[in-house]
């Protein structure tokens, strides 16, 4: 079984500050982690990912994150958001089942940027 | 990537009767998935439709209220059945591209019932 646990429903930063979303999950074997981004009255668009190697993976849009296997840990950063990063973020761990990756999602955490 | 359409973008349909959303995938894919997200919460996986066999669904879905169409390898329906307010989500399709572990969504449908 796997599950993703979104510390914080919602966040405020001042554009221009660092960016910090939580991120913990648990899983029975080695995880894929992903976060995706959901803007207002869209899909789902793919963020960063990590699969395998290097823990600090760069995604799209300056951000970041690092897996950290001992904290379970995949938090995602930006050092100086713009206010177009408003939207909602979810955190993601699948994990191979059946020939597909069953994923699981956190419950989203709605990023403001404050001018 | 894959481009990745649903129709309708939204809808508001009256308790008791029936949606049939539509996915198109721009790319030939084996694996699409849908997705419900009720107001405020996250994403909750329906069903696999995996093309030639019936989807699988998850717990607490079923074929009767949920079926699931997966004619070939670009496009699925999936139905909402006999709807009442409690069925009022955004309704995803997604697909696992070959050679990748992440997914890629569609824009979704926004569906009001009242």
């Amino acid at each position: 079984a796997q599950s993703v646990t979104q510390l914080g429903s919602h966040v405020s930063v001042s554009e221009g500050a660092l960016v910090l979303l939580r991120c913990n999950y648990s899983s029975s074997v080695p995880p894929y982690l992903f976060w995706y981004v959901q803007y207002p009255n869209q899909g789902l668009q793919l963020l960063l990912k990590y699969t395998t190697g290097a823990t600090l993976v760069k995604g799209i849009n300056g951000f970041e994150a690092e897996f950290k296997k001992s904290e379970t840990s995949f938090h995602l950063t930006k050092p100086s958001p713009h206010r177009s990063d408003a939207a909602e973020y979810f955190c993601a761990v699948s994990a191979n089942s059946g020939g597909y990756q069953k994923v699981t999602f956190g419950i989203g955490t709605k990023l403001q940027v404050i001018p | 990537s894959a481009v990745i359409s649903q129709k309708p973008s939204r809808d508001i349909c009256q308790r008791g009767t029936s949606l049939t959303i539509q996915c198109q995938v721009d790319s030939q894919v084996t694996m699409m998935f849908w997705y419900r997200q009720q107001p405020g919460q996250s994403l909750t996986l329906i069903a696999t439709a995996n093309q030639g066999s019936e989807a699988t669904y998850e717990s607490g879905f079923v074929i009767d209220k949920f079926p699931i169409s997966r004619p070939n390898l670009t496009f699925s329906t999936l139905t909402v059945s006999n709807m009442s307010p409690e069925d009022s989500s955004i309704y995803l399709c997604s697909v696992e591209l070959r050679g990748k572990v992440e997914q890629y969504f569609g824009p979704g449908t926004r569906l009001t019932v009242t």
